[in-house]
């Protein structure tokens, strides 16, 4: 059984292009959660998803960002007009139910020049 | 609001020793609590989970205990190595399921 699915595992953006990190959950796994995380520093909810519904997108910027976990593929998480600020590790984690442990992904890190 | 402090300076231990790392919350309580560990350029690895009704939970060398009262866990790695070295990381269980986590403690095993 594949663990979590993370890519790419780097990614390198200019001021003013997109990003898009996919994430490919565990097999089994219906829940998805992505989290952000800078350097020294503790890891920040971001949004949590089922099948193609959205159940707490609090921690996410209204402007820019946007993620999805369609019924068939991996789930997105995608920055428009990305600014040096989006420069961060933003990590995937999956779960069978809901109140469980989370297995996490690998990461992409993610540079804006 | 929700507020989770674990030690920000790291910890430096003897191999052999207890470690013991300390998780303190407020302003909530949760139904449960779990403990990750992190290496560097990678995702957190799931640890332990205790739950509001257990005192305690044991796994080979990893011991937490949750003392709803005082708002704190406590997690110890008995008889500690060099590769127990990394950061180890508390979250609880927010509204809606999230997970709300702590900065992190960095424990460093000295042979």
């Amino acid at each position: 059984n594949a663990g979590v699915m993370q890519n790419p595992r780097h990614l390198v953006r200019r001021r003013g292009q997109e990003a898009r990190l996919r994430c490919s959950p565990m097999k089994g796994h219906s829940h998805v959660y992505w989290y952000r995380q800078l350097p020294e520093e503790g890891l920040k909810f971001m949004v949590y998803l089922q099948k193609e519904n959205i159940i707490d997108e609090s921690g996410m910027p209204k402007e820019r960002f946007s993620a999805e976990f369609p019924k068939e593929g991996p789930s997105i998480l995608r920055i428009q007009q990305v600014v040096r600020g989006d420069s961060a590790a933003y990590f995937c984690a999956s779960s069978p139910d809901q109140d469980n442990e989370q297995f996490f992904g690998p990461g992409t890190r993610l540079t804006v020049l | 609001s929700q507020k989770i402090e674990q030690n920000s300076e790291a910890l430096n231990i003897q191999e052999g020793k207890t470690a013991t790392l300390t998780c303190n919350y407020t302003n909530y309580s949760p139904a449960y609590l779990q403990w990750y560990r992190q290496d560097p350029g990678r995702g957190p690895v799931f640890l332990l989970l205790i739950r509001e009704n257990e005192k305690e939970k044991r796994k080979e060398r990893l011991k937490v205990t949750f003392d709803t009262t005082l708002k704190q866990s406590l997690f110890h790695i008995t008889a500690s190595q060099p590769a127990d070295s990394a950061t180890y990381l508390c979250a609880l269980e927010g509204s809606n399921y999230q997970l709300i986590w702590g900065a992190g403690t960095k424990l460093i095993i000295k042979p």
